[in-house]
């Protein structure tokens, strides 16, 4: 990835647990949003924090963002089956350019079992 | 709510062939960003437009180009297809260039063979 690296790379939890994704970025952003996909389908959108925001949450999301350590960190609480998926941060920032495009972390994939 | 349209959903060309992928954006929303996804990679930025005109490029081949209509919706049209093209295709809106989020069409899953 151009921009971001995110662990693990790879997780398996209990149905019930919490699930922590971390995402770590090389430039300065605007912006940093978390999206998820299911296997080999498209990206639904999760939450955005921008960059003058320490924590966000929306629902059982929580999503932190450290500027100084160019890090954000997604929790799921109280994890279900249907969280199995990938999750992407992506950021945005001035990478030139007049719009906004994306640069995507490497992804973590999320397996939680029943 | 709405949300971004592409179509086909799925597409299998040959070699040397050409495609044409559309997107239709969430209404109201003047700005379409074009991103492709590897098997197993993080999806790539390729090219975006703003009210109709071009408005950044990423790592886009020279034998693809793109457009946005009057309507809003754009074409991403692909000649010469190498097997490497084989990808998901991704298409996302956002109403202005500012700190908006990116919606993301369901994809277009190229195939060449």
């Amino acid at each position: 990835s151009q921009q971001g690296e995110e662990d693990p790379q790879a997780l398996s939890i209990q149905e019930g647990e919490n699930a922590t994704m971390n995402c770590s970025y090389k430039t300065s952003i605007n912006n940093l949003q978390w999206y998820r996909q299911n296997s080999g389908r498209g990206l639904v959108h999760l939450i955005l924090i921008r960059s003058n925001e320490r924590e966000k949450h929306s629902g059982r999301l929580r999503v932190t963002l450290d500027t100084s350590k160019k890090s954000s960190s997604l929790l799921i609480t109280a994890s279900r089956a249907a969280d199995t998926a990938s999750y992407f941060c992506a950021t945005d920032g001035d990478y030139g350019g007049a719009t906004n495009k994306l640069i995507f972390g490497t992804g973590t994939l999320l397996a939680v079992q029943p | 709510a709405a949300g971004v349209i592409q179509s086909p959903r799925h597409l299998i060309k040959e070699k040397r062939e050409t495609a044409t992928l559309k997107c239709y954006p969430i209404p109201r929303h003047d700005t379409v960003y074009w991103y492709q996804q590897g098997p197993g990679q993080d999806p790539q930025f390729l090219i975006s437009f703003y009210e109709k005109m071009q408005s950044d490029k990423g790592s886009i081949p020279d034998r693809f180009s793109a457009q946005q209509f009057s309507d809003y919706h754009s074409e991403l049209n692909m000649s010469s297809l190498e097997l490497g093209d084989s990808a998901l295709y991704f298409c996302a809106s956002s109403l202005g260039t500012g700190t908006y989020e990116q919606y993301f069409g369901p994809g277009t899953r190229l195939t060449v063979t």
